[in-house]
């Protein structure tokens, strides 16, 4: 079993649509959750960055972490085509490497 | 810029030969990692470095590859005897620990090809 677990898609939605990501994690030491956005051939671009349970809100992004579930999630709203990515979740104990899910394959609609 | 820099973009051998990559990070940041992504995966941890010294290496990093940061600034990556199964792009990360907060910001990274 992998440390964390992400549906890798490809999920398509129309262009306004609210788009929710979602991740799992087997490892009670992590302590930092990110999220990642990955477009084609270039390297990630960190989006959110949450370390306590509870929800982070950034313009049309709103971050989510429950550590008793272990599940984080990355909710989009008015989402845009611009938004078509690879998201990636990621999590760490503290100051140690990241752990990537699989990646989530995004497309939006116009 | 002064994002994190690598080079080359892109690397195209052939099976057996040795290649190195280079990673420049964000000024003063002292912590540099080392990823590599094969298709419709997320990253995998390789080996970090603090400062000069390298603090750990995964299990995925074999006698094949070496990684050094001789001067606590920019690190090189050699893959000595590539094989085919190399063929990955390979990603450099760099951060600076303030605190609780410690956040990594990724190169464009280098896309190695082994034919």
């Amino acid at each position: 079993q992998k440390e964390v677990e992400q549906d890798p898609g490809p999920l398509s939605v129309p262009e306004g649509a609210i788009v929710s990501l979602n991740c799992t994690y087997s490892n009670s030491a992590f302590q930092y959750f990110m999220w990642y956005r990955q477009y084609s051939r270039k390297g990630p671009e960190l989006l959110m960055y949450t370390y306590s349970s509870g929800n982070k809100e950034d313009g049309r992004f709103t971050a989510q972490v429950d550590k008793s579930s272990k599940y984080i999630s990355l909710f989009i709203r008015d989402s845009q085509p611009s938004d078509s990515a690879t998201y990636l979740c990621a999590m760490s104990a503290r100051f140690r490497w990241l752990v990537f899910g699989q990646g989530t394959r995004l497309t939006i609609n116009p | 810029d002064t994002g994190v820099s690598q080079d080359p973009r892109h690397k195209i051998t052939k099976r057996g030969q040795n290649v190195t990559f280079r990673c420049d990070p964000i000024s003063e940041h002292n912590r540099l990692y080392w990823y590599r992504q094969t298709l419709g995966q997320g990253p995998e941890f390789l080996t970090y470095f603090q400062n000069e010294a390298q603090l750990e290496k995964s299990r995925l990093l074999s006698d094949r590859f070496s990684a050094e940061r001789p001067k606590g600034s920019f690190s090189t990556l050699e893959i000595q005897r590539t094989e085919q199964g190399d063929s990955a792009m390979y990603l450099c990360a760099s951060s600076v620990g303030t605190g609780q907060v410690e956040t990594q910001y990724f190169g464009p990274g280098t896309r190695l090809l082994v034919l």
